[in-house]
């Protein structure tokens, strides 16, 4: 098992809500990963991060932010949630320091907005 | 720029019979290939994955897959379905750029059902 974490595991939130999403890793990755995912659909990179005080956008335009304070922490944050932002979020992290090595992922979470 | 082609959208197999995922790659560089698998609600978790040594890679679960550069290709195979494959697998390359920072790309994914 990897030693990645995201909380909440579901959440159903109302529009115009503020929501953050929590992601937590305990191996000293620098490198960290937020994806999004439609139900059977693709991974899209939304943000990620080189290490502390780094935050960089992804592939895929997203209305959310990001922060990195903390080498082991990595929230996501939507300042007004919409019906559109419905998907899941996958966090995940990697060592930088050694090349080709994989990245580990969270659980996930499935976010709904109505 | 680097790109992954995942052949098949969705593959149904017997239960018994083997399984083969076709990916196919483009790397401006010497790239690293993984299949990770996505169960149901569920986060991603490492099948394999080819860094430059021996090109006939085994993974968990009886999953292997070859690297075949002058195919650029990266096949998933089973020999013997099970019933708990039923999952969604994806093909990852990764380039290790110059400035020493990893770009994984990742394939649209593969549903592989299995037939009782």
């Amino acid at each position: 098992e990897a030693d990645i974490y995201q909380t909440p595991r579901y959440l159903v939130i109302g529009t115009g809500k503020k929501i953050t999403l929590e992601c937590s890793q305990t191996m000293g990755h620098d490198k960290m990963y937020w994806y999004q995912q439609d139900p059977g659909m693709e991974l899209h990179l939304i943000h990620y991060s080189y290490g502390v005080n780094s935050t960089e956008k992804g592939d895929l335009s997203s209305e959310s932010t990001v922060s990195r304070i903390r080498t082991e922490h990595f929230p996501l944050t939507l300042e007004s949630a919409r019906p559109s932002h419905t998907s899941q979020y996958l966090c995940a992290s990697s060592d930088l320091t050694v090349a080709g090595t994989e990245a580990f992922f969270g659980q996930g979470t499935r976010l709904t907005v109505v | 720029a680097q790109s992954v082609t995942q052949l098949d959208s969705h593959v149904s197999v017997s239960e018994g019979t083997p399984v083969l995922l076709r990916c196919n790659y483009s790397s401006s560089y010497s790239p690293s290939l993984f299949w990770y698998v996505q169960h149901p609600n569920k986060g991603l978790q490492l099948l394999l994955k080819y860094t430059s040594a021996a090109t006939l890679v085994k993974g968990i679960n009886g999953f292997e897959a070859e690297f075949k550069k002058s195919e650029t290709s990266f096949h998933l195979t089973k020999p013997s379905a099970h019933m708990s494959d039923a999952a969604e697998y994806f093909c990852v390359v990764s380039e290790w750029s110059n400035f020493g920072n990893e770009k994984l790309t990742f394939g649209t994914g593969t549903r592989l059902t299995i037939i009782p």
